[in-house]
């Protein structure tokens, strides 16, 4: 059964900690995105990448920074967590074979920030 | 700005009944039309992936529909069961960018 893991479905940190968000998935994709979701409004995406050691910022990377090393890994880093970064976060991966693949989901990471 | 929207935001539908609900995306350099199912606690799961104006996908009880000259897409769920309870996401492509713009989704409820 192909996969998309999270590593934490719940994390609660500190305001000002550095914190990490790891996505590992084994379906060989390209293409990895990080999510987040917000009670009313669509997923918003944070940052990309479509092959190792590549990063895109999407619409909203202020405050974070990501980091794949691996092609099977996707890593979000809060630089300096901050209460407006409580949220549903989401790691998605797809095919680069074409954009008319659908995304594979994580479980969703659900951060609060205190 | 380019907008997904979803319509309605939330809805409640007793067991047995049909319904469907609407997405409407960007008809300009329109390349994909994506639904995704969202249950409480799972991932989001890839219902239909859609190009082509017209086309129709179905997958059991449920089906959409294309119309990408005007914009817009159907989802159907037929004799709704609990098991249909979820967020309903849909998400569009523009050219062949394999970013997604997604709408805010239609919470079903499904009352037995």
């Amino acid at each position: 059964d192909v996969k998309v893991t999270q590593s934490s479905r719940y994390l609660v940190k500190r305001t000002g900690e550095k914190v990490f968000l790891e996505c590992v998935q084994d379906m060989d994709h390209e293409n990895m995105f990080w999510y987040r979701q917000d009670p009313g409004l669509g997923l918003r995406l944070i940052y990309f990448s479509y092959d190792v050691k590549m990063k895109e910022k999407g619409d909203i990377p202020e405050g974070y920074s990501v980091s794949r090393e691996k092609k099977e890994r996707f890593s979000l880093i809060l630089e300096s967590a901050s209460t407006n970064q409580t949220s549903m976060y989401l790691c998605a991966s797809s095919s680069g074979q074409g954009a008319h693949y659908g995304y594979t989901f994580g479980s969703g990471t659900r951060l609060t920030v205190v | 700005i380019l907008n997904v929207e979803q319509s309605p935001q939330s809805l409640h539908v007793q067991e047995g009944d049909s319904t469907n609900f609407t997405c409407s995306f960007p008809s300009s350099n329109f390349y994909a039309l994506h639904w995704y199912r969202w249950e409480t606690a799972k991932s989001p799961e890839a219902l239909f992936v859609m190009t082509l104006n017209g086309d129709e996908k179905k997958k059991g009880r449920i089906s959409a529909t294309l119309n990408t000259k005007e914009g817009y897409s159907y989802l159907y769920i037929k004799g709704s069961q609990p098991e249909d309870s979820a967020t309903y996401l849909c998400a569009s492509n523009m050219d062949s960018n394999y970013q997604l713009i997604w709408g805010a989704g239609t919470k079903l409820i499904i009352k037995p």
